[in-house]
C-alpha cells in the first residue's frame, strides 16, 4: 500500500526556474527519503532526512520535514533540463522498508 | 550506475510460464530489498534478505513467488505459473550493514517483465 502522496502529480517548468514537490504521509515514521527516477530506470537516492531533522540542504537539493503535519517537500533550484524525471518520496516507519508515494513527474523544458 | 546489477533487463513470457530474475547486490551490502512497481506507480516492497536470511515479506508475495538468497550474496526472484497482473517493472536494491549505513538504498536498473 502507498503511505504518501506527492503533489502535484506532474511539474512543468522553464530551465533556471525552481521546482517544488510536496510528499504527504499518514504514520509516524523514522525517516523520509527522496529518489529520482528517469524513465524506465532504476532510482536513484537523493537525500535522506530523520523524524528529529526540520531541513536539509544537498547541492541544489533542499529538503523539509513537517513531522506535524505528517508532510515534507523538496525544492530542486536552478533546474535543469537534465532535472527531468519523476520524483519520488518513500517513509521508513520501521525495519528497513521503504513505502513510496505515487511520485511527481516533474519536466524541465530547455 | 549505482553498482546493483539485474539479470536481465526485459523479460517477455506467456500466462502460465515460470521466471526468475537474479540480482547482484553492492559486494558489502548485506540487506538486499525486492520492490515491484507498476506503470504510473511508486515502488511497492515485496520482500528482504539479511546476509541468507528472509526477514520480512510483504502480503504481495502471493504462493507463486518466491526469492532466495543462498550464500548471502546474489538473490533470485521467482515467479511460477506468471499471469498477467504481474506485468511490473521488478526492482532490486541494496544497503550496508550496521547503523546509519543501512538507511540508504541503492537500486538497481530493474527488470522489466510483460506476461503475454
Amino acid at each position: 500500500s502507498q503511505q504518501g502522496e506527492e503533489d502535484p502529480q506532474a511539474l512543468s517548468i522553464q530551465e533556471g526556474e525552481n521546482a517544488t514537490m510536496n510528499c504527504s504521509y499518514k504514520t509516524s515514521i523514522n525517516n523520509l527519503q527522496w529518489y529520482r527516477q528517469n524513465s524506465g530506470r532504476g532510482l536513484v537516492h537523493l537525500i535522506l532526512i530523520r523524524s528529529n531533522e526540520r531541513e536539509k540542504h544537498s547541492g541544489r537539493l533542499r529538503v523539509t520535514l513537517d513531522t506535524s503535519k505528517k508532510s515534507s517537500s523538496l525544492l530542486i533550484t536552478a533546474s535543469r533540463a537534465a532535472d527531468t524525471a519523476s520524483y519520488f518520496c518513500a517513509t521508513v516507519t520501521s525495519g528497513s522498508r521503504l513505502t513510496f508515494g505515487e511520485g511527481t513527474q516533474l519536466t524541465v523544458n530547455p | 550506475d549505482t553498482g546493483v546489477s539485474q539479470d536481465p533487463r526485459h523479460k517477455i513470457t506467456k500466462r502460465g510460464q515460470n521466471v526468475t530474475f537474479r540480482c547482484d547486490p553492492i559486494s558489502e551490502h548485506n540487506r538486499l530489498y525486492w520492490y515491484r512497481q507498476t506503470l504510473g506507480q511508486g515502488p511497492e516492497f515485496l520482500t528482504y534478505f539479511q546476509n541468507e536470511a528472509q526477514l520480512e515479506k510483504s502480503r504481495l508475495l502471493s504462493d507463486r513467488f518466491s526469492a532466495e538468497r543462498p550464500k548471502g550474496s546474489f538473490s533470485t526472484l521467482e515467479i511460477q505459473r506468471t499471469e498477467q497482473g504481474d506485468s511490473a517493472m521488478y526492482l532490486c536494491a541494496s544497503s550496508a550493514p550496521g547503523g546509519r549505513g543501512r538507511e540508504t538504498q541503492y537500486f538497481g536498473p530493474g527488470t522489466r517483465l510483460l506476461v503475454l
